[in-house]
Formats: C-alpha cells, structure tokens, sequence
C-alpha cells in the first residue's frame, strides 16, 4: 500500500479564496483524521471520521472550513473563504477502527495564505 | 484543544548519550502512543502502550506509563544523529471506545550532536 496520499503537497492562494486539500486514506482503514499544524498551536485535531461519517468536528476552527468523506477512499477538507491565519500544514491521518492501533500519516499539505 | 503536554520542550544532547521526554495528559486512556516527526514530513508511529500495561520496550525505545500520575515517558538510548526530530505522545480517550480520536501533546524537539 502506498500509505496516506495527501495533495497536493504545497498550496499557495490568496485571501479569500477557496482551498480544497485532499485525503485518500490506506485501504481498509476505517477512520480518517484531519489535524493542522502551526508553531503557535501544535497539532490540532481538526474533525474525524469513523466509517465515513464525522464522529467529531469540535476542532474545526470555524464555519469556514467544512470536511467530507463521500466514501472509503476519498476525503477532502475545504477552507472557504481563507484568510492569512489558516496558513500551517494540514495532516490527514488513517487507522484501522479496532482496539490500540496506530495512526499512519500522509506527508501533508503546506498551505499558505497571502 | 491538546491532551497532552510534553516535557522539556527542547533538548539537545550528544550522540550516545540517553534521551528522556515526558508526557502528562489530562483524561482516562485506552492507549498511549508516540510519534516521531522530522522536519518537514509526517509523522511516524513508534510504540505504543495500553492502559493496562507500565512498560514497553522496541529496540533502543523504552516507554513507561503511570496512569495514577497521568504521565508518560519515552527514553532513547545510546542516541544517534538520525534520532534528531520532534517527539509526540498522543492519547486515545477510553471513553470512545475503538473509533476512539487521538489527541497529541505539545512535541519535544531532540536535537542529537555529533
């Protein structure tokens, strides 16, 4: 298995933009994690889904950003309109839905609002 | 919000020397489980610990868990130039059950000298 794929890997936009970052989790996974990562907050867990369905969006900064799973293999995390504060690295992260597993993470995405 | 706190926040020592970071977290547990991230990538799973166990070792890696305290440890030994990084606890909630979410800690950045 190739492991988490995240694109793209870098994204530069500007304020007020749409910004779609993009997930497709290990095969048989069954949970989806999305976190951001700054200097000033560390990781933050952003929303997290268990068999496609989010289970708890409580990190999502707010209404500006909305995240879907459509299916299995796919899911995607949206910023719209972004501002210059949602610059950071976003990680999308997947594990098997059973007891005391692991997290993989992909190599996540750069984003950078200006 | 962040489940853990790692402790110190930087530490630098010389190749072959050991290395300790600590981990306090606020919430009962399943598992206690840490990450390794170097600069730039994702993050790497290193080992992890259930509820019920005190210490677990995988090569160089010893990690100890005293639920009463609430704290964790993870020692490197004998360290090497490559094991410089940034280290994580994180902390699945035993409130969740298996689609439980992982929560990370503040890091501790390693830096290992030759």
């Amino acid at each position: 298995d190739a492991g988490v794929i995240q694109s793209p890997r870098h994204e530069v936009t500007e304020m007020g933009q749409e910004v779609t970052l993009r997930c497709k989790p290990i095969s048989g996974h069954n949970s989806l994690f999305w976190y951001r990562q700054t200097m000033m907050r560390g990781l933050e867990l952003l929303i997290y889904f268990n068999n496609n369905v989010p289970i708890d969006d409580s990190g999502m900064p707010e209404d500006r950003f909305s995240a879907k799973m459509p299916n299995a293999s796919f899911s995607t995390l949206k910023i719209q309109p972004s501002e210059p504060r949602d610059s950071a690295v976003y990680f999308c992260a997947s594990r098997p839905t059973v007891a005391n597993t692991e997290a993989f993470f992909g190599q996540g995405t750069r984003l950078t609002v200006v | 919000s962040q489940q853990g706190e790692e402790d110190p926040q930087a530490l630098s020592i010389q190749e072959g020397e050991n290395a300790t970071m600590n981990c306090s977290y606020k919430t009962s547990i399943n598992n206690l489980q840490w990450y390794r991230q170097n600069s730039g990538r994702g993050l790497v799973h290193l080992i992890l610990i259930r509820s019920n166990e005190r210490e677990k070792h995988s090569g160089r890696l010893r990690v100890t868990l005293d639920t009463s305290k609430k704290s964790s440890s993870l020692l490197i030994t004998a360290s090497r130039a490559a094991d410089t990084a940034s280290y994580f606890c994180a902390t699945a909630p035993s409130n969740t059950g298996t689609a439980s979410k992982l929560t990370f800690g503040t890091g501790t950045r390693l830096q290992v000298t030759l």
